[in-house]
């Protein structure tokens, strides 16, 4: 049983580049989130998906957009890609809306 | 004022020990709490769910106060491997379930 897989772990971008974090959970769950940790500032959440087809956005959206693409996957876009979206990204999935999440193992991003 | 606080630590202790993290939240209707371990450079995982009357498994307790607004995790006897960030997580169905995580309490367990 997998879990939650991301995809890649480490990127190296440059700035301006664009990217997109993939994420995929095998446990049938509906919710699924990214979150973005960086040092001191513990896990923010960037977007979620309450459910298939749904999306929402977290505390840090600006500079991301996101795409639940079936009840399996939310890939995560940079479109271009600053320094300061530099951090760890987790993806992570939940039965539903207010229940315990899962974490994927994260993508360590470094934009320079 | 952040919606979940906790005191970042570190927390230094010896082997076998007992230490206490409490953590707060700000919106009175955050419904369900957690608290989440998380190892050095790897994702965060559930350690246990926080219940109204107190709930407790092995070595760990944890305990909801929601007159005061806040959680609290004991841990007792520590060992080396409890070495650790501990995640205080909160979750508001008002704000369509979300998770919420404070910064995390770093507690490191020496011999």
């Amino acid at each position: 049983n997998a879990g939650v897989t991301q995809t890649p772990k480490f990127q190296v971008l440059k700035t301006g580049q664009s990217m997109t974090l993939q994420c995929a959970q095998d446990m049938n769950h509906n919710s699924m989130y990214w979150y973005r940790q960086d040092p001191g500032m513990g896990l923010r959440l960037i977007y979620y998906s309450a459910s298939e087809g749904t999306t929402d956005k977290g505390e840090v959206p600006n500079g991301y957009n996101v795409s639940r693409l079936n009840k399996r996957e939310f890939s995560l876009r940079l479109e271009s890609a600053a320094p300061s979206q530099t951090s760890v990204y987790f993806c992570a999935s939940s039965e539903d809306r207010g229940t315990e999440a899962f974490f994927g193992q994260g993508t360590r991003l470094t934009v320079v | 004022r952040k919606e979940v606080e906790q005191d970042p630590g570190p927390f230094n202790v010896p082997e076998g020990a007992t230490v206490a993290f409490n953590c707060t939240y700000s919106n009175s209707a955050s419904q369900s709490f957690f608290w989440y371990r998380q190892d050095c450079r790897k994702e965060p995982k559930l350690l246990m769910s926080v219940y109204s009357s107190g709930n407790e498994d092995g070595r760990f307790t944890a305990q909801l106060n929601r007159a005061s607004q806040y959680i609290s995790l004991l841990i007792r006897d520590s060992k080396l491997s409890d070495s650790a960030t501990y995640l205080c997580v909160v979750i508001d169905y008002n704000q369509g379930g979300k998770l919420i995580f404070g910064q995390g309490t770093e507690l490191s367990v020496k011999p």
